[in-house]
């Protein structure tokens, strides 16, 4: 089974502080994923990863950026936190199998800012 | 561009009868189209996908998605909700990023059961 974990479920932090979220998947896929999740809103895409230290913006990528220096780990990192980015951060994982290929997710970090 | 509405934010079924989730989809070509489900604190968990192989799709504990072309439409059915089927559930269509493929997500429906 794929498994895609996340190094915290709860999180945290004040406004300002610099955060790290990190994602390891185990199932050697060469794209990754960071989302946000908020309600009403479903998920939407900050950034994704092809490759080692290839990155492309996704949809919200203001405030954040992104590590990919091991094929298996993916980090998302709030340079200043601020409470607008208080949410659910979901991490996935994929394989090259083309349109059809499902992505795999974690289990989710809830980060509160304050 | 690409992208998928689902029509309902809320559905409320009763134990045993049929459950029917809708979405429609935007798409310039035939698209890659996926249902995930989210259980409370879990994270999501594939149901199906649409890859055009049959346009009956049949998923894990016992959905099944029809694709219709000529309505845009890929809605999410079950015969019989059980209380464990109470979760928010995504429509989902697949997209060329540029480098990869993406998913564009909609914006959820959250499927009550009551007893």
């Amino acid at each position: 089974d794929v498994k895609v974990t996340q190094s915290s479920r709860y999180l945290v932090k004040r406004t300002g502080e610099k955060v790290f979220l990190e994602c390891v998947q185990d199932m050697d896929h060469e794209n990754m994923f960071w989302y946000r999740q908020d309600p009403g809103l479903g998920l939407r895409l900050i950034y994704f990863s092809y490759d080692v230290k290839m990155k492309e913006k996704g949809d919200i990528p203001e405030g954040y950026s992104v590590s990919r220096e091991k094929k298996e780990r993916f980090s998302l990192i709030l340079e200043s936190a601020s409470t607008n980015q208080t949410s659910m951060y979901l991490c996935a994982s994929s394989g090259d199998g083309g349109a059809s290929y499902e992505q795999y997710f974690g289990p989710g970090t809830r980060l509160t800012v304050t | 561009a690409q992208s998928v509405t689902q029509l309902d934010s809320h559905v409320s079924v009763s134990e045993g009868t049929p459950v029917l989730l809708r979405c429609n989809y935007s798409s310039s070509y035939s698209p890659s189209l996926f249902w995930y489900v989210q259980h409370p604190n879990k994270g999501l968990q594939l149901l199906l996908k649409y890859t055009s192989a049959a346009t009956l799709v049949k998923g894990i504990n016992g959905f099944e998605a029809e694709f219709k072309k000529s309505e845009t439409s890929f809605h999410l059915t079950k015969p019989s909700a059980h209380m464990s089927d109470a979760a928010e559930y995504f429509c989902v269509v697949s997209v060329w990023g540029g480098a990869t493929n993406k998913l564009i997500f909609g914006t959820g429906t959250l499927l009550a059961v009551q007893p």
